[in-house]
């Protein structure tokens, strides 16, 4: 099992709110990751990061903002959630071993509703 | 367009059946090849990784196969338990950027019945 945590597992607010998803691994990585997922849908990338004070927009649009302070830390943020937010968020983490074989290790996930 | 496409959708089975899960793909250059189990309300965990040189792998009942040149991967497993029902995700890699992108396929969502 990976040490990746997420809180809040689940989340349910109103339209409007700010919210921040908390990731913490306690693994030293490097990169972490944002992804975005819809029941039955392929994950998406919305924000990665190669190290601290490193981040960047994924492939995914998204309106969330992201800060990487410390190593061991990736939160996300909705500055106003709205309906659309709804989801699930998964962070995620890999330290390469060599260039292109590194493994993603990923937390729980935070279910996101948003009414 | 880089893309993965796995088949079939769902599948059912009875435990102790065996099944093989196919992942199509179109991405270019290649990196590596990766099958995911994602446990319902979970974040998905790596079965097994393959690069381009390799034809099999295995992990416990979990064996992978590649084919490189037909970009076709497919995941067989053996002996199926109630605690394999899950979704499988095939997520390949590209070596076109510093980042390693990772394409990711939607699941096959497989049930172990008893």
């Amino acid at each position: 099992e990976a040490d990746i945590y997420q809180t809040p597992r689940y989340l349910v607010i109103g339209t409007g709110k700010k919210i921040t998803l908390e990731c913490s691994q306690t693994m030293g990585h490097d990169k972490m990751y944002w992804y975005q997922q819809d029941p039955g849908m392929e994950l998406h990338l919305i924000h990665y990061s190669y190290g601290v004070n490193s981040t960047e927009k994924g492939d995914l649009s998204s309106e969330s903002t992201v800060s990487r302070i410390r190593t061991e830390h990736f939160p996300l943020t909705l500055e106003s959630a709205r309906p659309s937010h709804t989801s699930q968020y998964l962070c995620a983490s890999s330290d390469p071993p060599g260039h292109y074989t590194d493994t993603q290790y990923f937390g729980p996930g935070t279910r996101l509703t948003v009414l | 367009k880089n893309q993965v496409e796995q088949s079939p959708q769902s599948l059912i089975i009875l435990e102790g059946k065996n099944c093989t899960l196919q992942c199509n793909y179109t991405v270019s250059p290649f990196s590596n090849l990766r099958w995911y189990k994602q446990d319902t309300g979970r974040g998905p965990v790596s079965l097994t990784i393959m690069t381009f040189s390799e034809n099999t792998k295995s992990n416990g009942r979990y064996t992978a196969t590649l084919d490189a040149d037909t970009k076709q991967s497919s995941l067989h497993i053996t002996a199926s338990q109630l605690s394999d029902s899950a979704s499988y995700i095939c997520v390949v890699v590209d070596r076109g950027s510093t980042l390693g992108r990772l394409y990711f396929g939607r699941g096959t969502q497989l049930t172990v019945w008893p």
